[in-house]
């Protein structure tokens, strides 16, 4: 079975650009969220989808934005960036059902914002 | 709003000596905690999730809701061990994860 993938790895933005991240998640799950993990402020929740819609919510400025698409894909997406945006951005997929479920996480893209 | 405390950012113990990695929580609800692990150049994995009361690798937490704590122990460190783990909280609806700032686990020779 494959595991979360996204897409791209790496990527070098310049501030006030915006960007778009993808997450592909294991086949069969259909919640994905989303996570900023930065050396300071560790692993934060920015967003989840399920089923195209967005089921909860972080802290983060309305320049985060994300969506979901029938096949469970997700996208997320950041405007005007700023500096302090360079981080790991982190994917993470989900099944549904049990209480205790496990989140399967993607090796990240890493974006620095110069 | 729920919290996860992990107090220390660097563990660091021989090579068969017992290690205990601490979390503490704040949640009015009930709680369901985990631990995740992040091996060095691989990607964040669960270890253990406190419903299942296993033992991965032979780790072992116990969630202790008066103290509202979910410690991580293992009686002997192995090499292999060494990793950053993090302890992390499931609240609400859906699955929005609350994760403690980790703790980076270091077994010395």
């Amino acid at each position: 079975k494959a595991g979360v993938t996204q897409t791209p790895r790496y990527l070098i933005k310049t501030r006030g650009q915006q960007v778009t991240l993808s997450c592909s998640p294991i086949s069969g799950h259909r919640s994905v969220s989303w996570y900023q993990q930065t050396p300071g402020q560790g692993l934060q929740f920015l967003f989840e989808y399920f089923s195209e819609t967005q089921r909860n919510k972080g802290n983060f400025p309305g320049r985060f934005s994300g969506r979901q698409f029938s096949n469970s894909r997700s996208e997320m997406n950041v405007s005007t960036l700023e500096l302090g945006d360079s981080a790991l951005y982190l994917c993470a997929s989900s099944p549904e059902g049990a209480r205790d479920t496990e989140a399967f996480f993607g090796q990240g893209t890493r974006l620095t914002v110069v | 709003a729920q919290r996860v405390t992990q107090p220390e950012k660097l563990l660091s113990v021989f090579k068969g000596a017992p290690v205990e990695l601490k979390c503490n929580y704040s949640y009015s609800g009930s709680p369901e905690l985990f631990w995740y692990v992040q091996y060095s150049r691989q990607r964040l994995q669960l270890l253990l999730r406190h419903i299942s009361r296993e033992s991965i690798k032979g780790f072992t937490a116990d969630l202790n809701k008066g103290e509202t704590s979910f410690h991580l122990k293992k009686p002997f460190a192995q090499e292999e061990d060494s990793a950053m783990y993090y302890c992390a909280l499931r609240t609400g609806g859906g699955n929005k994860l609350t994760f403690g700032t980790g703790t980076q686990l270091k077994v010395e020779l």
